[in-house]
C-alpha cells in the first residue's frame, strides 16, 4: 500500500528566506504526486503535480518541486517566502488511478517570522 | 463560480442526531469523493464515486451512507452521530479519464458533536 511521509510538522522561516519542505513516498508504480496548500477555516488548493516527464516542476504562487525517484522524494521549495504562505501543506501521491483517490502526509505547518 | 460547493459551512448538533452534507461540483468531472481531516488535520479518503457508482468504501462505519443522485452531486447522509465524527468533512473531485488527475477540493464542512 502506497504512504507519504512528511518528518516536519512544524516549520519556522524568515520571511524573505528560502523554504524546503519534505516528502517521501512509498508506492510500487510509477507515483502521481501533488502539493496542496490549506489556509486557515480554508479548502485544499493545488500547487503543482508530478505524472511524468522534467523531474522539477514549477506550481503557482512560486512553488516548485522536484522528484527524485533514487531517493522516493518530492520536496517543495520556494526561493523568498511572503508572510502570506504561512498555512498548512500536504504532500499527496495518487493511489492508481480509476477513482482511487489520493493519500495524504498529515502535512507541515509553516510559520512565517517577520 | 465556486466549482465544488459543500453546505453546510459549520453543523452543530448532539449526539445521536442524523444529518446530511451536500455537494456539488460544476466542473464537469466524472469523480466525487468524501475525505475526514481528523482534529491533527489528517486528511482520509472515505468514499468516491465515478459516475454515479460507488468506487471506495474504506471502512468507514455504515452510519455514513453517500448517495450520488447524478454525477455533479455526492451527498453524505450520517446517521446516530457519535462524538468521534466531530471532524472537517471535504469533498472533492476529478476527472478520472486519465489516472492521476489532481483533485478539486471543496472548502469544507466543520461538525461538531456536542
Amino acid at each position: 500500500a502506497q504512504s507519504v511521509t512528511q518528518p516536519d510538522i512544524h516549520i519556522t522561516v524568515s520571511e524573505g528566506a528560502s523554504l524546503e519542505l519534505r516528502c517521501n513516498y512509498s508506492y510500487g508504480a510509477t507515483p502521481y504526486l501533488f502539493w496542496y496548500v490549506q489556509s486557515p477555516g480554508q479548502g485544499l488548493q493545488l500547487l503543482l503535480k508530478y505524472f511524468s516527464g522534467d523531474t522539477l516542476v514549477q506550481g503557482i504562487k512560486g512553488f516548485e518541486a522536484e522528484f527524485k525517484r533514487s531517493q522516493s522524494s518530492f520536496n517543495l521549495r520556494k526561493p523568498s517566502v511572503h508572510w502570506s504562505d504561512a498555512a498548512e501543506y500536504f504532500c499527496a501521491v495518487g493511489r492508481g488511478g480509476g477513482a482511487d483517490g489520493l493519500t495524504f502526509g498529515k502535512g507541515t505547518h509553516l510559520i512565517i517570522q517577520p | 463560480d465556486t466549482a465544488v460547493s459543500q453546505t453546510p459551512k459549520y453543523l452543530v448538533t448532539q449526539m445521536g442526531n442524523d444529518k446530511s452534507i451536500k455537494c456539488e461540483q460544476n466542473l464537469g468531472h466524472d469523480t466525487m469523493y468524501w475525505y475526514k481531516q481528523d482534529s491533527k488535520k489528517f486528511l482520509k479518503i472515505m468514499f468516491s464515486y465515478n459516475n454515479k457508482e460507488l468506487i471506495i468504501n474504506e471502512t468507514v462505519p455504515n452510519r455514513f451512507s453517500p448517495k450520488s443522485p447524478d454525477k455533479a452531486h455526492l451527498n453524505l447522509h450520517i446517521n446516530s452521530l457519535e462524538l468521534g465524527d466531530s471532524a472537517v468533512y471535504f469533498c472533492a473531485s476529478s476527472q478520472e479519464v486519465t489516472p492521476g488527475q489532481p483533485q478539486h477540493f471543496g472548502d469544507g464542512t466543520r461538525l461538531s458533536i456536542l
